[in-house]
This record gives C-alpha cells, sequence and structure tokens, in this order.
C-alpha cells in the first residue's frame, strides 16, 4: 500500500502569508497526485490535479509542484476564505490513498 | 451543473447493514468517462477511500473494507448504491458520494451524510 505524509498536521498564519504544506509518498507516484481544501461541515473541493493543474474557478494564489514521492501545495497570499484543511490524494494505485490533513488556522 | 446527493438511514445498529444510494444530476452515470465512488470521513478524522463503481457494473474496493462492501449502479435511475456489510462503531462516518474523473481524482462530491452505527 502506498502511504501519504502530510505535513505539518496544523499551521497556524496569517492573511497575506505565503504557506506551503507537503505531501510525501512511500513510493513513487508518479505525478498522480491530487490536492482538496475542505470547509467545516463541507465536503471537500478539488483544487489541483495531477500535481499542478488549477482546477477552473481556483484562485491562482494556489500552485502544486512536485514529482515521484514529494508535492507542495503553495497558498502564496492568504485570504480570510483559504483558512480550511487541506488534503492530497494519490491515485497511483486503485486504492486512492488520501494524506491525514493539514489544518490551515489563523 | 453536476450534482450528487447521498440518501439512506441516518443510524445503523452494529452488525446491520448500512446501505446509501447517491442520485446524480447533471451528468449521466453510464458515461464511460467516470468512475462512481464512495469515501468515508469518520467524525474529526481524515478522508478514506471506500470504492468505486462503473457504468458496465465492474468495481474498485478498497482492499481494507473489500470483504464486506458491495456497490451497484442503476442506469435506468441515474443512481449507484453503496451497502457495507456487518457495521460496527468503527463505520460512524459522513459517507459521501463522488464523481471520479477518469479513475484518478473526485471533481464532484456530494454534501455528504453522517451514519451513525449505535444500537
Amino acid at each position: 500500500d502506498i502511504q501519504m505524509t502530510q505535513s505539518p498536521s496544523s499551521l497556524s498564519a496569517s492573511v497575506g502569508d505565503r504557506v506551503t504544506i507537503t505531501c510525501r509518498a512511500s513510493q513513487s507516484i508518479s505525478r498522480y497526485l491530487h490536492w482538496y481544501q475542505q470547509k467545516p461541515d463541507k465536503a471537500p473541493k478539488l483544487l489541483i490535479s495531477f500535481a499542478s493543474s488549477l482546477q477552473t474557478g481556483v484562485p491562482s494564489r494556489f500552485s502544486g509542484s512536485g514529482f515521484g514521492t514529494d508535492f507542495t501545495l503553495t497558498i502564496s497570499s492568504l485570504q480570510p476564505e483559504d483558512f480550511a484543511t487541506y488534503f492530497c490524494q494519490e491515485s497511483q494505485s486503485t486504492s486512492y490513498t488520501f494524506g491525514q490533513g493539514t489544518k490551515l488556522e489563523i | 451543473q453536476v450534482q450528487l446527493q447521498e440518501s439512506g438511514p441516518g443510524l445503523v445498529k452494529p452488525s446491520e447493514t448500512l446501505s446509501l444510494t447517491c442520485t446524480v444530476s447533471g451528468a449521466s452515470v453510464s458515461s464511460g468517462s467516470y468512475y462512481w465512488s464512495w469515501i468515508r470521513q469518520p467524525p474529526g478524522k481524515g478522508l478514506e477511500y471506500i470504492g468505486y463503481v462503473y457504468y458496465s457494473g465492474s468495481t474498485n474496493y478498497n482492499p481494507s473494507l473489500k470483504s464486506r462492501v458491495t456497490m451497484s449502479i442503476d442506469t435506468s435511475k441515474n443512481q449507484f448504491s453503496l451497502k457495507l456489510i456487518s457495521v460496527t462503531a468503527a463505520d460512524t462516518a459522513v459517507y459521501y458520494c463522488a464523481r471520479d474523473k477518469g479513475g484518478n481524482h473526485f471533481d464532484f462530491w456530494g454534501q455528504g451524510t453522517l451514519v451513525t452505527v449505535s444500537s
């Protein structure tokens, strides 16, 4: 099984900050890595697919990078609506493992 | 706009069967471009993939749940379903249905439904 490890588990930041969240796979997953944002009591929302492809309608302050085992999600200038939990998800395997999540707090 | 809506009992007794249905609008479950999936999230915890059903009826299940899961699809009603047998308190979670685009990522999600396993 592929294990996905996110760091940090939680992060305190301020509006305007630049933040980076990391996701590490236990084995190479090429670019089969996707990022989601989840707000309280809401379903996750797809932000980025295949490591770096921004979904339609997602602000350009979000970006993703990486290949193989190490990936990052960067928010260039935090906005109030960005405070949420972020999850990565691999699709190299058919188990579609998610990371444990990173809670971004004010 | 694609919309998914979960429905089913919010309370299931231990050892019984959890049954949920997802009704899809704005897209056809008969499309060969998508896999129709279930994901769950225990309260306060992370996301766990349960599996998918394809329009043909073929399925893929998370190995950790495979022995207890059955998924099916009803193209005439544009719905797909989840059955999880022999539930325990550990199966208490918000259950989401979602559209899996091309066998990779989930681009549309239902709002989720909380299923509690308790006597």
